[in-house]
């Protein structure tokens, strides 16, 4: 079993829609939850970050990570063509060495 | 301020030789972190460097090595390449204090082996 679970998609939605986008985990050690967008043939650029358990909001983002289900989401509002690209969960503990986890990305397709 | 820069972009080398990568950290980090990606899988964890040492390192055989210089530029070194090793080297630039886990990617040099 991979100790972060992500569905690789893809995912697509008309432009306008309520994205979610989820992963599972199985390491309790994890803090830090992360999530990138990744275009194609490009480097992961960091969306959203959290500390342990809560939600955070950025514009038209929300991350959220429930710890007792080991279980993150983000939400994507009013998604827009822009938004087509490989979403990517990332996790790491707290510890001095910063290794990232990640998901293996879901793939998400906005239709104008 | 300077994003975190790769090179070369591209590279195709045949089975057996060697590679050397290079990474630009993001102006005031001083950890580089390498991962590699292959095709529709996310990154997984090579190794880091922290003021020029080794500060953990992943499930990579001993012909990947890396380097990390005063400036905290930092190389990947691949010796006998397999034709497994083909798949996008992202190295990752960050500040290393405890609780600082925000990693900064570049863009990735895709590598190829024949």
């Amino acid at each position: 079993q991979k100790e972060v679970e992500q569905d690789p998609g893809p995912l697509s939605v008309p432009e306008g829609a309520i994205v979610s986008l989820n992963c599972t985990y199985s390491n309790s050690a994890f803090q830090y939850f992360m999530w990138y967008r990744q275009y194609s043939r490009k480097g992961p650029e960091l969306l959203m970050y959290t500390y342990s358990s809560g939600n955070k909001e950025d514009g038209r983002f929300t991350a959220q990570v429930d710890k007792s289900s080991k279980y993150i989401s983000l939400f994507i509002r009013d998604s827009q063509p822009s938004d087509s690209a490989t979403y990517l969960c990332a996790m790491s503990g707290n510890t001095g060495f910063q290794k990232l986890v990640f998901g293996t990305g879901t793939r998400l397709l906005v239709s104008p | 301020e300077t994003g975190v820069t790769q090179s070369p972009t591209h590279l195709i080398k045949t089975r057996g030789q060697q590679v050397t990568l290079r990474c630009s950290s993001q102006s005031g980090h001083n950890t580089v972190s390498w991962y590699q990606q292959a095709l529709g899988q996310g990154p997984q964890f090579i190794f880091q460097y922290y003021r020029e040492e080794e500060n953990g390192r992943g499930n990579f055989p001993p012909r990947f090595s890396g380097l990390q210089f005063p400036n905290y530029s930092s190389e990947l070194n691949v010796n006998a390449l397999e034709l497994d090793d083909s798949a996008l080297y992202l190295c990752a630039s960050s500040l290393g204090s405890p609780g600082l886990n925000t990693q900064y990617f570049g863009p990735g040099t895709r590598l190829t082996v024949l």
